[in-house]
């Protein structure tokens, strides 16, 4: 099982400032096409999870382009230029290489 | 716009069982990835398993390998996740979830709204 490691744990952040999220894989997510295999989902607070990226650094629809995914094999990471208030919720990264598929641990960003 | 719809809130004794459906309407359904992902209060998600309708066969999480079944019926788009054998700690919200290409796990795009549950004696 592939284990996914996030930090920070809690992330205070001010509106207009940037935020930083990241995540590790205990295994690269790298597959033989050229494709990491790592999402990101935010969970507003009572609310279902949604998609904010996959593939590493794709934009799911209707994704602000203040949320932008790098990285590549092991080391991801979640930015977000200009953070505003309804960003506010716990943050995931998930890898989809391989079953079973694991999430890491989250990254509650609150806003000052 | 594909929606995915759950059941309703159940309570459960320990050592009962539950089936928990999700129908899908708006799209598609045989060929994506439906996935089933369990959120124990206060706490984060975990991928119990998730199956494609028109390969047949699904994948579990080791964590409920004995335990969790998860089907579909193609005739209503309707997924199925049965956990047998419950503990108090199984309580939480449970949802499904569909993936955003044909035949991939990845990227969930589509939710359900989650199912919340509770085991106690």
């Amino acid at each position: 099982e592939i284990v996914m490691t996030q930090s920070p744990l809690s992330l205070p952040v001010t509106p207009g400032e940037p935020a930083s999220i990241s995540c590790n894989s205990s295994q690269s997510l790298l597959h033989g096409n050229g494709y990491n295999y790592l999402d990101w989902y935010l969970q507003k607070p009572g609310q279902s999870p949604q998609l904010l990226i996959y593939l590493g650094s794709d934009r799911a629809s209707g994704v602000p382009d203040r949320f932008s995914g790098s990285g590549s094999g092991t080391d991801f990471t979640l930015k977000i230029s200009r953070v505003e208030a309804e960003d506010a919720g716990v943050y995931y990264c998930m890898q989809a290489l391989q079953p079973p598929l694991t999430f890491g641990g989250g990254t509650k960003v609150q806003i000052k | 716009q594909v929606q995915l719809v759950q059941s309703g809130a159940e309570v459960k004794k320990p050592g009962s069982s539950l089936k928990v459906s999700c129908k899908a309407s708006g799209g598609t359904f045989l060929n994506y990835h439906i996935a089933w992902v369990r959120q124990v209060p206060g706490q984060g998600l975990e991928w119990m398993g998730g199956i494609i309708p028109v390969l047949r066969s699904a994948h579990y999480a080791q964590t409920f390998q004995g335990r969790v079944i998860i089907t579909t019926d193609e005739s209503t788009a309707t997924s199925y996740m049965e956990l047998k054998n419950l503990r108090v700690e199984d309580t939480g919200v449970y949802y499904c979830a569909r993936a955003g290409e044909p035949k991939r796990l990845d990227a969930f795009d589509f939710w359900g709204q989650g199912t919340m549950v509770t085991v106690s004696s």
